[in-house]
């Protein structure tokens, strides 16, 4: 299966971390992606891991990768209002197509 | 570098008539690939081309359809439009070799009345 679940709503406050949790079924995923949707806009890729990895640290993010547990999670570190958007977390193999949950929209308040 | 861009930004057609999105991919990525965002039913994967050639396909009818050309852009013509296809139709652009993620364009945004 390709499933890709993720929470619908997360609200922090500014300055404070942001964690956003995935699962995913397929085993076989050589990638997991996180992008970053604005209101009006496509999708920015904001980083991504590769499945033999567990953790990825990119300025304020860091990815964890819990491969057996299909458990990926996005922490932003001193949230700021720039980054209330929708964010996805995606899956890929060796077809080359990338299965999205359904996106968390976070919502940075002052 | 330049992106992966779009056109257009938006279009607006009525039922039944046939609809063609573009999209050039980003210099130097071979393969594109197409989604559907609507809403309610999130993305979902469309096609991918690569090398002029259709690699995949997701569970779509086969009014939903495109092609890539030489310069590797690439176009998705959806035909005998109905309201349920109004969505965000999102391009992106990768190599075929799968060791580079998968970079989105802005979207066209399908409106049918």
């Amino acid at each position: 299966g390709e499933d890709v679940e993720q929470s619908l709503f997360l609200s922090v406050r500014e300055g404070d971390s942001s964690v956003i949790n995935c699962t995913y079924t397929d085993s076989s995923s050589t990638y997991l992606y996180w992008y970053k949707q604005e209101p009006g806009a496509g999708l920015q890729l904001l980083t991504y891991i590769f499945s033999n990895m567990d953790m990825k640290q990119d300025q304020r993010l860091t990815v964890l990768l819990n491969k057996k547990d299909k458990h990926l999670s996005l922490r932003i570190a001193d949230t700021q209002t720039g980054d209330s958007a929708i964010y996805f977390c995606a899956e890929g193999g060796g077809d080359y197509k990338l299965s999205f949950g359904a996106g968390t929209t976070v919502t940075v308040r002052a | 570098e330049a992106g992966v861009t779009q056109s257009p930004t938006h279009l607006i057609k009525t039922r039944g008539q046939q609809a063609t999105l573009r999209c050039s991919p980003i210099s130097g990525h071979t393969s594109v690939y197409w989604y559907q965002q609507a809403l309610g039913l999130g993305l979902q994967f469309l096609l991918w081309y690569d090398e002029g050639e259709e690699r995949n396909r997701g569970n779509f009818p086969p009014r939903f359809s495109g092609r890539q050309f030489p310069n590797y852009s690439s176009e998705l013509n959806v035909n005998a439009l109905e309201l349920e296809d109004s969505a965000l139709y999102l391009c992106a652009s990768g190599r075929q070799d799968g060791n580079q993620p998968q970079h989105f364009g802005d979207g066209t945004r399908l409106s049918i009345l």
